[in-house]
Parts: structure tokens; C-alpha cells; sequence
């Protein structure tokens, strides 16, 4: 009964290629987030959806395409991938949006440019 | 916009020792502030929050966190480490719209036995 799950755990690809990766939460939460954390462990927000409806985006080429097929899935699809690209990828779920919303991370999808 | 700093990279304390990790924020209002901590391999899990009232906070794992707005400091602290707390820690401070979470660089945090 994982409350935010991510598939897959580890993907490696060529540059170039298009790939996917899946965010699920079953927790009931409105709001998901997806963050990149780099190879110096920094992690920085890419973008937030409340109830399907895209709240933040940060500076983050249009490579990057979330996609919320409803509020419980948040979906990351990256174009044309780039060796820059390599680095752990994180969803995160809350119950709203407010500013005191705790979030609760998956456990990762480490992607890997080649 | 908002900032935080964790000014160490890296701390070794021997088990059983105590254990503080700095934080410091920039932010031009009462922040909303949270430690999470990151273990080989695993995704981030809270430690603590603090939003508002007592300035000392207790979390899970035996962890408390002291918001000192004069410092603009929250700073977790531990009276006697285990070795499972070896980890990565974060801080990090939740302000502006959207529940925008921002990070400090985070502390990695080795235990002797």
C-alpha cells in the first residue's frame, strides 16, 4: 500500500530518445509535484498540479511535459533527451495546495542520459 | 524570493553523541519551515514542520527543530544520534503560491560507531 509510487525505478536511455515516467498516489491529495534532484543532491521544484490544473512551473525547457490524466496520476514526459537530463527525478503528493500542505515523496526514478 | 542555507556539507558525530544541523532561511514573512531527511536510495520523508506558536518543535525519529526568527535560523537537533540517522537532511521553506517547496543544498550526515 505505497502512498506515492513512481515507475520506473531506474531508466537508462540514449540521447536523443523520448521516455516516460509514471507518478501514482493513493492518498487522496489534490496537488502533486515533480522535482529534480541533481547529481550534488540539490533538489529543485519543476512543476505542481492541483485537481489536473497546472499551478507551478518553473524554468524548465518544453522538453518537459507534465501531463495529469486525473489528480491522483502525474505523469513527466521528457523529449529529446539530453545528457543534462541524468539525474533522480521525484513525485510528491499533498493534501492542498496552502502553504502548510505537508508533501510525501516517492521514492525516485533515477534516469540515466547515455 | 525565498532562500535557505545549510552551511555544512557534510558533519561526523561518533553514536550516542548529540547532534545539531544548521539552517538559515531568507524570507521577507513568517515562513513555513520543514526538515526532511533522505536515505540512500529512498525518497524524502518529514521530520518536522513548523508554521506557527511554539518556536521548539518535536518530530519523529526523537528529532526537534528550534525556529529562532531573529536568526532566521531552524536548526534540528538530536541529543543522542544512532547510527540508522545516517542520512541526508534537508531544510527547506514552503512561501509563496502553490506550496513551492524550496531546498537548501542539505547536510549529509555520517555516524561513527
Amino acid at each position: 500500500d505505497t502512498a506515492v509510487s513512481q515507475t520506473p525505478k531506474y531508466l537508462v536511455t540514449q540521447m536523443g530518445n523520448d521516455k516516460s515516467i509514471k507518478c501514482e498516489q493513493n492518498l487522496g491529495h489534490d496537488t502533486m509535484y515533480w522535482y529534480k534532484q541533481d547529481s550534488k543532491k540539490f533538489l529543485k521544484i519543476m512543476f505542481s498540479y492541483n485537481n489536473k490544473e497546472l499551478i507551478i512551473n518553473e524554468t524548465v525547457p518544453n522538453r518537459f511535459s507534465p501531463k495529469s490524466p486525473d489528480k491522483a496520476h502525474l505523469n513527466l514526459h521528457i523529449n529529446s533527451l539530453e545528457l543534462g537530463d541524468s539525474a533522480v527525478y521525484f513525485c510528491a503528493s499533498s493534501q492542498d495546495r496552502g502553504l502548510a500542505g505537508e508533501q510525501f515523496f516517492g521514492p525516485g526514478t533515477r534516469l540515466t542520459v547515455l | 524570493a525565498q532562500s535557505v542555507t545549510q552551511p555544512d556539507i557534510h558533519i561526523t558525530v561518533s553514536e550516542g553523541a548529540s547532534l545539531e544541523l544548521r539552517c538559515n532561511y531568507s524570507y521577507g514573512a513568517t515562513p513555513y519551515l520543514f526538515w526532511y531527511v533522505q536515505s540512500p536510495g529512498q525518497g524524502l520523508q518529514l521530520l518536522l514542520k513548523y508554521f506557527s506558536g511554539d518556536t521548539l518543535v518535536q518530530g519523529i525519529k526523537g528529532f526537534e527543530a528550534e525556529f529562532k526568527r531573529s536568526q532566521s535560523s531552524f536548526n534540528l537537533r538530536k541529543p543522542s544520534v544512532h547510527w540508522s540517522d545516517a542520512a541526508e537532511y534537508f531544510c527547506a521553506v514552503s512561501a509563496g503560491g502553490g506550496n513551492k517547496l524550496t531546498f537548501g543544498t542539505g547536510t549529509q550526515l555520517k555516524v561513527e560507531l
